[in-house]
């Protein structure tokens, strides 16, 4: 049973516009998400985390976006671009215990 | 280049056989991760060390163990190894245990079982 979602495996966007990676979750314990960011042949690499207290997280291009009553969270990448073209992982936490990681998605963005 | 190492790559072995993989931390860090991930599969939680101390275990099957040393680097043991077992094992490190602590993953090493 996925406590974390995924549910599309690839998205392609084209260079310049807004990439939106989605991700589910059943347990309302969650109440610490992080996305995960990862290239072929290298480890995740941390992008980006959100609280439960907060609805919304921004750096950069990058924001996160929390809604818990539908347990549902996104990734926005705005403009995105060709080097943002990697898989991503949505993890989930429960009141500090290990992380539940997301199956990914992978992103493509094409020139 | 995150700071943490594994090795080795890559290993190729026959089922029944034990494999060891070893992990390096960050400098620094003294807690270490175990993943797996299958094809398809999102990262699986294996087992997590804390300055030398087992602290927290995942799926971990009982054919794997684990182990953190005096300088921190750790093993993963894979034994009477089945196809399925074939994937990618990764480390992480972080200062803390605690999970709002960003963990620093290693680049991982590819297990194929034939």
């Amino acid at each position: 049973d996925q406590q974390v979602k995924q549910n599309s495996p690839s998205l392609s966007v084209q260079e310049g516009r807004i990439s939106i990676l989605n991700c589910d979750y059943t347990n309302s314990m969650f109440d610490y998400f992080l996305w995960y960011k990862k290239y072929p042949a290298e480890g995740p690499t941390f992008l980006i985390s959100i609280s439960s207290i907060k609805d919304k997280n921004e750096d950069g291009r990058f924001t996160v976006f929390l809604n818990k009553s539908a347990k549902h969270l996104s990734l926005h990448i705005v403009p995105s671009q060709p080097g943002d073209s990697a898989v991503y992982f949505c993890a989930a936490s429960p009141y500090g215990q290990n992380f539940v990681f997301g199956p990914g998605t992978r992103l493509s963005v094409l020139p | 280049d995150s700071g943490v190492t594994q090795t080795p790559k890559h290993l190729i072995t026959a089922t029944g056989q034990r494999v060891t993989l070893r992990c390096s931390p960050r400098s620094g860090d003294l807690s270490v991760y175990w993943y797996q991930q299958s094809l398809d599969q999102g990262l699986q939680f294996l087992i997590q060390y804390y300055n030398g101390e087992e602290r927290a275990k995942g799926n971990i099957l009982e054919r794997f163990s684990a182990q953190q040393f005096p300088d921190l680097h750790s093993e993963l043991n894979l034994s009477s190894l089945e196809l399925g077992d074939s994937a990618l094992y990764f480390c992480a490190s972080s200062v803390q245990p605690g999970q709002l602590y960003e963990q620093f993953f290693g680049p991982g090493t590819r297990l194929t079982v034939l």
